[in-house]
């Protein structure tokens, strides 16, 4: 069965204080690994596709990398607006189109 | 409009009552999906449709009932529900299995 865990469960920070955020995972044959921003009461925003290890790609103040068993969404000199939940989830090989999604972490910039 | 739509955006509704959710993908995608978003719990899939064609149910009570009459929409009907059931339910399309999924803003559902 696939697994996702994302680490912290909340992160605060001051504006401009640059961070990351984890996301590891179990899955029998990764097709795809996504990251998705969430704004309270609106439905999850789509920001990165990750497909293999070493793979990164990268948007405005955010940059998502891959590993083997993890994923990070780095924020660097984040800004209040960046403040939402950050969700990751995997797609396996063993059914069609089922995401996997971990918990989420919540952040929280501070101006 | 553009992207995907969902109606009603809030519903209330008793355990005896039946409704529907509606959701409309303008994207031209093949897929579609139900998800249930709880409190403090990950977004579970419900529902996938291809074509038209359901090919996953993810182990759902049977008091939710799927129907996609075409490529473009998706219903959720709703019968007999739980004060449990309350939650996000939010809708996604997706071009192909392996391709990102992009989700409506949800309905909030709330059982009394």
């Amino acid at each position: 069965e696939d697994q996702v865990t994302q680490s912290p469960e909340a992160l605060r920070l001051q504006e401009g204080e640059s961070s990351s955020l984890n996301c590891s995972y179990t899955v029998s044959g990764l097709r795809g690994l996504f990251w998705y921003r969430q704004d309270p009461g609106k439905g999850p925003e789509f920001l990165f596709t990750l497909y293999s290890a070493g793979e990164e790609k990268e948007k405005e103040r955010l940059k998502a990398t891959l590993t083997k068993k993890e994923s990070f969404l780095h924020i660097t000199a984040p800004k209040p607006e960046d403040s939402a939940t950050y969700l990751c989830a995997v797609l396996g090989g063993t059914s069609y189109g089922k995401l996997t999604f971990g918990q989420g972490t919540i952040l929280t910039v501070h101006p | 409009e553009t992207g995907v739509t969902q109606t009603p955006r809030h519903l209330v509704m008793g355990m005896t009552n039946k409704k529907s959710l509606k959701c409309e993908q303008h994207l031209g995608h093949n897929a579609m999906y139900w998800y249930k978003q709880s409190a403090k719990k990950p977004l579970e899939l419900m529902f996938v449709y291809s074509l038209e064609e359901r090919v996953e149910n993810n182990s759902v009570p049977s008091r939710f009932s799927p129907e996609c009459p075409n490529s473009s929409h998706l219903f959720l009907h709703l019968h007999t529900l739980q004060p449990e059931d309350s939650a996000l339910y939010l809708c996604a399309s997706s071009q192909d299995s392996a391709a990102q999924q992009f989700f409506g803003p949800g309905t909030r559902l709330t059982v009394l």
